[in-house]
């Protein structure tokens, strides 16, 4: 069975700029759930969807979006991008809400 | 204690010692208890989920234990390995909350 995956798995975007990561899950799993992880943090909760409806959401700005498509993809967006915004973006996807999570290899904002 | 404090934060080891880690989380409205393992340049790999007070889990070499009156969990690698260097995550979903909230790790280093 694929694991989850993550694209892109690096970018380098300026501020100001919007930026879409992609989620794709484990098959079967209809929950993707959104961490941020920057330097000496833990990993923070942007938020979580389950069959396309946004089901929890962490204290981040109203920049930071997302959605869940039918086929449970998931997309992040982040828009007028901070350099404060560049880290490690995981997604996790799990069978139901708040689950054991399976992480995805992340992807590496860098805002210049 | 109202976040996800793990200890140490670092942990320098010669291999074949056996060790362990603390997990403290909110003792209130308690749901579950992950541990995960992360290696550098790899995604953060599920190690356990318990919910039970009292709860047992091992995986080879790895156990944990759970006391969600107290709000703490231990973490135990008994006779550590060199591939058992990692950052040990755990998060936990309580104080009414069902999103895991994760610590910021301890990094666990087996020197040969």
């Amino acid at each position: 069975k694929a694991g989850v995956t993550q694209t892109p798995r690096y970018l380098i975007k300026t501020r100001g700029q919007q930026v879409t990561l992609s989620c794709s899950p484990i098959s079967g799993h209809r929950s993707v759930s959104w961490y941020q992880q920057t330097p000496g943090q833990g990993l923070q909760f942007l938020f979580e969807y389950f069959s396309e409806t946004q089901r929890n959401k962490g204290n981040f700005p109203g920049r930071f979006s997302g959605r869940q498509f039918s086929n449970s993809r998931s997309e992040m967006n982040v828009s007028t991008l901070e350099l404060g915004d560049s880290a490690l973006y995981l997604c996790a996807s799990s069978l139901d809400i708040a689950g054991v999570g399976f992480f995805g290899p992340g992807t590496r904002l860098t805002v210049l | 204690i109202l976040n996800v404090e793990q200890s140490p934060q670092s942990l320098h080891v010669q291999e074949g010692d056996s060790t362990n880690f603390t997990c403290s989380f909110p003792s209130s409205n308690f749901y579950a208890l992950h541990w995960y393992r992360w290696e550098t340049a790899k995604s953060p790999e599920a190690l356990f989920v318990m919910t039970l007070n009292g709860d047992e889990k091992k995986k080879g070499r790895i156990s944990a234990t759970l006391n969600t009156k107290e709000g703490y969990s231990y973490l135990y690698i008994k006779g550590s390995q060199p591939e058992d260097s990692a950052t040990y995550l755990c998060a936990s979903a309580s104080g009414g909350s069902y999103i895991p909230t994760f610590g910021r790790g301890t990094s666990l280093i087996v020197h040969p």
